[in-house]
């Protein structure tokens, strides 16, 4: 399977702990995104990077909050001293140039 | 971006076509409209885009006015497996932008056996 991949697909964790997320792109998609999606609602940007670069940030993006994509492929979201509010589902799409995004599943993230 | 409005559910008999309407009134020049379905615990998946022109791919047509200001997402067979929450989204297409998708609540299509 060559699509977009995040890992873990569940992730159970206290209020107050540090969590990270990973995703793995389509192979050569330049773009990668970030979005969350609470429950009966639509996906929320978050971030944005064109290769390294994280180029632009949602008002959604607290200082709790920090994207990486160190050498231009994979992503990693850090979510640092969770609240129950964070709990969501995180998604990261990516895409060639101005080609439509395509999305992973998912982690489904619960905050206890 | 321009906001776009859906019916909040529909439903239609398997093997008939489904007929899914968008309004987005207040749609630029530059902006395209976009179709992404999301089933039960998996991310949104891209369907079909589309900018002035009527647009048709595996899974579906997309039927654009000639104001562009609505449009519909046209699948011609529906199955049960296209039971799902269908979005409708306006885009710029600008080369350079980062063109977060901005999804509305979207429409529960339910596909009746």
């Amino acid at each position: 399977d060559t699509g977009v991949s995040q890992n873990p697909r569940h992730k159970i964790t206290k209020r107050g702990q540090n969590v990270t997320f990973r995703c793995d792109p389509i192979s050569e998609h330049n773009r990668l995104y970030w979005y969350r999606q609470t429950l009966g609602q639509g996906p929320e940007f978050l971030t944005y990077f064109q290769n390294e670069a994280q180029l632009e940030k949602s008002r959604l993006l607290s200082d709790r909050f920090s994207a990486e994509r160190p050498k231009g492929s994979f992503s990693t979201l850090e979510i640092q001293r969770t609240e129950q509010g964070d709990s969501a589902m995180y998604l990261c799409a990516s895409s060639l140039a101005d080609q439509p995004q395509h999305f992973g599943d998912g982690t489904r993230l619960s905050i206890l | 971006d321009a906001k776009t409005t859906q019916p909040t559910s529909m439903d239609c008999a398997e093997g008939r076509a489904a007929n899914l309407p968008c309004n987005h009134s207040t749609i630029s020049g530059n902006e395209y409209v976009y179709w992404y379905r999301q089933i039960h615990s998996q991310g949104p998946q891209y369907i079909i885009h589309g900018l002035k022109n009527n647009e048709t791919n595996e899974m579906a047509s997309l039927i654009i006015t000639e104001d562009r200001k609505s449009s519909t997402l046209i699948l011609p067979h529906a199955t049960l497996r296209d039971t799902a929450v269908y979005y409708c989204i306006v885009s710029p297409s600008s080369s350079g932008s980062a063109r977060q998708l901005t999804f509305g609540s979207g429409t529960q299509l339910t596909v009746l056996p």
